[in-house]
């Protein structure tokens, strides 16, 4: 298993400036993810974070807005730039621990982010 | 693309099973079906997953149809703490393993 904690938990921004949100993880893993979910949604994934090496983003989303580091394999930041009211959303990071890709995904808990 | 289908919300009482459906007829042949549910202001706790065949654990069960266009997840005896939105999701390798969550059903359960 694996537990996940995200900072901050919550947060208000004005429009235009940008928000980093930490993910931090209890143990090694290989792969993470970054979801956003909308209010009231599902969940869409942003990207995969890829240790060492530049996030892969799913369609729609791309680097200059939503830029991922993954330094190490317990941790991760993604930054929500130049913000504006249609970014708020809870932004959710998950891992899969093990080798197994398609076993058990751990979500954290999930940064709520309301922007004026 | 890959898309799941759920009724947007189902009743249950307490103390009763509950069946719920999903489909996905654009499933290909290694899609793996998952169920995640979401309990308010938390993130998707795992469920249940499965292939091709049915699939029980100590939560529910996963009935897959034989063509694999739809499943069902049962809660055998449902409690008052399995009132959440249940999402059925495709997981599907495609450069890396990726979710494909659905719009999800908010079951509520009565007392």
């Amino acid at each position: 298993s694996a537990v996940i904690s995200q900072k901050p938990s919550r947060d208000i921004c004005q429009r235009g400036t940008s928000l980093t949100i930490q993910c931090q993880v209890d143990s090694q893993v290989t792969m993470m993810f970054w979801y956003r979910q909308q209010p009231g949604q599902s969940l869409t994934l942003i990207a995969t974070a890829n240790q060492g090496s530049e996030a892969t983003y799913e369609s729609g989303f791309v680097i200059d807005k939503f830029p991922i580091s993954r330094p190490n394999l317990t941790f991760s930041t993604l930054t929500v730039s130049n913000m504006s009211p249609e970014d708020s959303s809870i932004y959710l990071c998950s891992v899969v621990p093990g080798l197994l890709s398609y076993n058990e995904q751990f979500f954290g808990p999930g940064t709520r982010l309301t922007v004026l | 693309d890959a898309k799941t289908t759920q009724p947007n919300s189902m009743e249950s009482n307490e103390e009763e099973p509950v069946h719920l459906p999903c489909n996905h007829s654009t499933i290909s042949g290694t899609d793996y079906i998952h169920w995640y549910r979401q309990l308010p202001s938390q993130g998707p706790e795992y469920v249940i997953h499965g292939l091709t065949s049915n699939v029980n654990n100590r939560m529910a069960s996963l009935a897959i149809a034989e063509d694999r266009k739809s499943s069902t997840l049962i809660l055998h005896r449902a409690t008052l703490r399995d009132a959440a939105v249940y999402y059925c999701i495709l997981g599907r390798f495609s450069g890396t393993y990726k979710y494909i969550f659905g719009t999800g059903t908010r079951l509520k359960v009565l007392a």
